[in-house]
């Protein structure tokens, strides 16, 4: 069975602009969370879906967003990008009956 | 005060050592734990969930004491494979609270 899968796996922007990363969970899973890591610290929670409603949100601020779709797949879109927002973008699949998450190999944002 | 700390690293280890890594968490409603591993510029991998009666997988061991919000995992012979940072993690409601991670360098 495949993993979870993100793409895309490398992406540089400049101030101002946009992006959107994508996430297609384990089949079978039906929550996604999203994560950011910058160097040197583990990750921090951005969001959860579960079934395409929001189940938890952390501490980021609104030019943050995302959303789950009928297949359970997911977007992360970040506005008006920042440099701090230069980070490892994870995606985690949720097997519910144990409560563990798998995580992507990650979309390494640079923003410049 | 960091919900979930551990200890500093980075720990360098001979081959063959044992190896042992603590965390403590600040919310009590914590509802699960569980060790990750994570190797450079790579995704954190699970390693073990972790159970109030201890558990082991091969050489390793992880032990969970909710009185005392203290996480534990033990690393028998190491292996110069263990070279990784470990991560300690609590969840609470679907939310993955992350330690800073340990590196841990294993040594020829």
């Amino acid at each position: 069975d495949a993993g979870v899968t993100q793409s895309p796996t490398h992406l540089i922007k400049t101030r101002g602009q946009h992006v959107t990363l994508r996430c297609s969970p384990i089949s079978g899973h039906k929550s996604v969370s999203w994560y950011q890591q910058v160097l040197g610290q583990g990750p921090q929670f951005i969001f959860q879906y579960y079934e395409k409603e929001e189940r938890g949100r952390g501490n980021f601020p609104d030019r943050f967003s995302a959303r789950q779709f009928p297949n359970y797949s997911s977007e992360l879109n970040v506005n008006a990008l920042l440099l701090g927002d230069s980070a490892l973008y994870l995606c985690a699949s949720t097997e519910t009956r144990y409560n563990e998450q798998f995580f992507g190999p990650g979309t390494r944002l640079t923003v410049l | 005060r960091k919900e979930v700390e551990q200890d500093p690293g980075p720990f360098n280890v001979p081959e063959g050592a044992t190896v042992a890594f603590n965390c403590t968490y600040s919310n009590s409603a914590s509802q699960s734990f569980f060790w990750y591993r994570q190797d450079c510029r790579k995704e954190p991998k699970l390693l073990m969930s972790v159970y109030s009666s201890g558990n082991e997988d091969g050489r390793f061991t992880a032990q969970l004491n909710r009185a005392s919000q203290y996480i534990s995992l033990l690393i028998r012979d190491s292996k110069l494979s263990d070279s990784a940072t470990y991560l300690c993690v609590v969840n609470q409601g679907g939310k993955l609270i992350f330690g800073q991670g340990t590196e841990l360098s294993v040594k020829p």
